[in-house]
């Protein structure tokens, strides 16, 4: 069963820092792989969509990496910002799932501090 | 363009009895999802449909149902509500199936059975 796991759960940085959040998976038969972020009691939003077949995709101040072959992702925000706080997560779809749903990690529930 | 809108945002329910938590999409997807949202869990997808009239069970789909009469409508209908079924609920929509676009999610319904 595929599992996603993101490290570290929490993170508190100064205003201005560069930071890398990080996602692992256990199978790398994926389709393609999503960064979200949440904000207090909304819904996921969309950040950045990395399909199996490409390295990292980019969106102003965000970078998100896959590398299949060692199950892992990272999400890089530089220059963070106070706006920036909310909790991130990242999701796998999986091709032995038929390609529908996505498993998800627990997320990393980040604070820029002012 | 208002997205995905959930309603109700809150509901207090007693343990047996039923409801329907209503899920719209005005950006004509075809694929639509509902998960469950639980702390230390995660999200995990409870039903899922790739089009109007077709739906499929997720990861935990006991206790609910689902159909899919419109493109537009999803709705999740608990049968008897128990206590486990406490969670915060979401509706997700995507052109693509298998996470081959972004996945958009509603606010989301904070469900407590008592």
């Amino acid at each position: 069963k595929q599992e996603v796991t993101q490290i570290p759960a929490a993170l508190s940085v100064p205003e201005g820092e560069n930071l890398v959040l990080n996602c692992s998976f256990t199978d790398s038969a994926i389709y393609n792989l999503q960064w979200f972020r949440q904000d207090p009691g909304k819904g996921l939003t969309s950040l950045l969509l990395i399909q199996s077949s490409q390295r990292e995709q980019t969106s102003g101040r965000l970078n998100a990496s896959l590398d299949k072959s060692s199950g892992r992702s990272t999400l890089y925000i530089a220059a963070s910002q106070p706006g920036d706080s909310a909790t991130y997560l990242c999701a796998v779809t999986e091709k032995e799932k038929g390609a529908d749903g996505l498993t998800f990690g627990k997320g990393t529930h980040l604070i820029i501090q002012p | 363009n208002a997205g995905v809108t959930q309603t109700p945002k809150f509901q207090v329910l007693k343990t047996g009895q039923s409801m329907t938590l209503q899920c719209a999409q005005d950006m004509n997807h075809e694929y639509m999802s509902w998960y469950r949202q639980d702390p230390g869990m995660g999200l995990r997808l409870i039903h899922y449909s790739v089009g109007a009239g077709i739906t499929d069970q997720g990861e935990v789909p006991n206790g609910y149902n689902v159909s899919r009469s419109t493109t537009e409508d999803f709705p999740l209908r608990l049968l008897s509500a128990a206590p486990s079924q406490t969670s915060v609920y979401f509706c997700a929509s995507s052109y693509l199936r298998g996470g081959g676009s972004p996945l958009h999610f509603g606010n989301g319904t904070r469900l407590t059975v008592t």
